[in-house]
């Protein structure tokens, strides 16, 4: 199975600040199968960034994505406080599809 | 819209089973591959199941092979995890996804709980 190294596992940022999340994984995918999720306190999970780097329907455009084989991040330029949650890294390349551990994601 | 609800969850004694169900709205449903996705308490994400959009091919994750049964009836536009033999460490959050080609999960349901304990 395809380990995915997502770091930091948390995050304290001020609101405007700008937040980067880094998710490793144990052998090279393509980046049409590499996506990122938000889960909010007491939600299901949201898809925010599919294949990398496009954004999902209704995402802000403060959030984006980047990366190739198997380093990726994802990025949110300017944290809002409704930002606040968990964000998982995730690969489809092959079965298992598996996820980050996560990195939470705080107001300071 | 698409929507997704599960229903079926609670809680259940070791070694005994419970079957989930996720009906699907707002979109063809037996165009798509569909999925389940569990999370324990104060844990990470975990893929448990997938199968086809016609429902002759699935696939397992280790922690559940053997044990749960992952199956759908396009005509009711319904998803169905029937869980055996389960454990403690089965105890989560049961989620129904929507699984894309390029295998993101696109659509999730709002989760359903899912407790084993004696």
């Amino acid at each position: 199975a395809i380990v995915l190294n997502q770091s930091p596992s948390s995050i304290i940022a001020s609101q405007g600040e700008k937040v980067t999340i880094t998710c490793r994984a144990s052998s090279s995918i393509s980046s049409n199968y590499l996506h990122w999720y938000q889960q909010k306190p007491g939600a299901f999970p949201k898809l925010v960034i599919y294949s990398t780097s496009y954004r999902a329907s209704g995402v802000p455009s403060r959030f984006s994505g980047s990366g190739s084989g198997t380093s990726y991040s994802f990025t949110i330029s300017r944290v809002e406080a409704e930002d606040v949650a968990t964000y998982y890294c995730q690969q489809g390349s092959s079965n298992p599809p598996t996820f980050g551990a996560g990195t939470k994601l705080e107001l300071k | 819209e698409v929507q997704l609800v599960e229903s079926g969850g609670g809680l259940v004694q070791p070694g005994r089973s419970l079957k989930l169900s996720c009906a699907a709205s707002g979109f063809t449903f037996s165009d798509y591959n569909m999925a389940w996705v569990r999370q324990a308490p104060t844990k990470g994400l975990e893929w448990v199941a997938s199968i086809s959009y016609g429902g002759s091919n699935t696939h397992y994750g280790d922690s559940v092979k053997g044990r749960f049964t992952i199956s759908r009836d396009n005509a009711k536009s319904t998803l169905y995890l029937q869980m055996d033999s389960l454990r403690s460490e089965d105890t989560a959050t049961y989620y129904c996804a929507r699984l894309t080609y390029w295998g993101y999960f696109d659509y999730w349901g709002q989760g359903v709980m899912v407790t084993v304990s004696s």
